[in-house]
This record gives structure tokens, C-alpha cells and sequence, in this order.
């Protein structure tokens, strides 16, 4: 079993619809959760980081923790076609800077259609 | 935008070929890392550094290697290609904040 699990999609919507992306886990320690956008022949760009359980904010963006479900989600409010992309989920253990440590979803593909 | 550049961003190559991608970045990032991306599965580590001289590997077995001679040079090399190494190569670098990424190598070997 993988330690991250995310859906890979497609996922197509239209714009201005409510979009929810979600990881589940199945590892108790980890404590940073990260969500990562990625273009077409592009590489990763980070969109939201969360320590631990609880929300946060960005503009359009919001990302939840949930820990005592091992479950994280990403929404995207009125969604624009310029979202659409791969959005991949990342987590570690212990300290946030150590990549090394970081374990990726497969992403999940979003086309968001005029 | 973060400055981080790979050369070359696409590279069809034959068997047996010796390849270098070529990954710097002038941001003065200590720590740089190079990531193998297939079609369906997940980001792999396959070799990092923490700074000059200090080359590590990753999680996922590869037979290429790296070198770090200066902070803003991280290249790879594959001695000899096989079509196994087909596959996207990201590489990406982190002064004490987030991850950046280039915009990745696509390497074809026929």
C-alpha cells in the first residue's frame, strides 16, 4: 500500500464551479503537508503549505488537514481555465525543510473549461 | 519565477549514448535535488546534495550520477543510455524555504 493516495483524474469542470482535490495517508507522523501545481511541460510550483491539522488561506485556494482522518483537501473557489493543471500533494515527517523526505501523490489532472 | 534552468529540455538519444543534463540555479541554494517523473506515477528522489561535495542518492535507485562542484552546478550523467532511462528529470533547489523546481529534461532513448 502507498503511503499517499491521490486520485489522478481527470477531473474536468466547468469555470466557476467549486473544485475539491484530496490525499488520503496512512502514515500517523507525518506533519507537513504541501500542495503542488504543475503546468504542462512544466515543473512543480508550491501553491499552499499546512503544518499539522487545520485550514488555510489564499486567495482562491484553501487547504485542509484533517489528521485524525489521515485525509488532505485543496478547494479551488470559481475556478478559472488557468487552473487547470496537475496538482500534486506532498507530505514529510518531522522537518518540513528536509525534502529528501518527501512523499508525492500521483497528482491529480484538472481541466477547468470555459 | 524561481531561477532554476535545465538544459536541455528535450533530448532523443540513442543506446549507449554518455548524456549530461545540465541544472543550475542562481538563487545561492545550499540544497539541490534531482526528481525522475514517469507518465502515472509518483515524484521520485533519485539524488540530492546539501552542498559542494556532498552528493547523495535518493530513494529510487539510478544508475546515473551527479556531481556538485560549485552551488549553482548540479548536473547528471548517464555513462551509457538504455531506453529503461527513458523519462522526465526535474531538478530542483531550497535555501531554507520551499522547493523549486526547473522546467524539467524529457529524455527519449532509442
Amino acid at each position: 500500500q502507498k503511503e499517499v493516495e491521490q486520485d489522478p483524474g481527470p477531473l474536468s469542470v466547468p469555470e466557476g464551479a467549486i473544485v475539491s482535490l484530496n490525499c488520503t495517508y496512512s502514515n500517523s507522523a507525518f506533519q507537513y503537508f504541501m500542495w503542488y501545481r504543475q503546468y504542462s511541460r512544466k515543473g512543480p510550483e508550491l501553491l499552499m503549505y499546512t503544518y499539522s491539522s487545520g485550514n488555510k488561506e489564499d486567495g482562491r485556494f484553501t487547504a485542509q488537514v484533517d489528521k485524525s482522518s489521515k485525509y488532505i483537501s485543496l478547494f479551488i473557489r470559481d475556478s478559472q481555465p488557468s487552473d487547470s493543471a496537475t496538482y500534486l500533494c506532498a507530505m514529510s515527517v518531522g522537518n518540513a525543510g528536509n525534502n529528501r523526505k518527501l512523499i508525492w501523490g500521483l497528482g491529480t489532472s484538472l481541466a477547468v473549461n470555459p | 519565477e524561481a531561477d532554476i534552468y535545465q538544459t536541455p529540455r528535450y533530448l532523443v538519444i540513442g543506446t549507449g549514448k554518455k548524456i549530461t543534463l545540465e541544472c543550475s540555479q542562481t538563487m545561492g541554494h545550499d540544497k539541490m535535488y534531482w526528481y525522475q517523473q514517469d507518465p502515472g506515477m509518483e515524484l521520485h528522489l533519485i539524488h540530492y546534495s546539501y552542498g559542494v561535495n556532498s552528493t547523495e542518492k535518493g530513494d529510487l535507485s539510478s544508475e546515473s550520477t551527479v556531481s556538485r562542484i560549485r552551488t549553482e552546478h548540479f548536473p547528471l550523467t548517464l555513462e551509457s543510455a538504455r531506453p529503461s532511462h527513458t523519462s522526465q528529470y526535474l531538478c530542483a533547489s531550497r535555501g531554507t524555504g520551499e522547493l523549486f523546481f526547473g522546467e524539467g529534461s524529457r529524455l527519449t532513448v532509442l
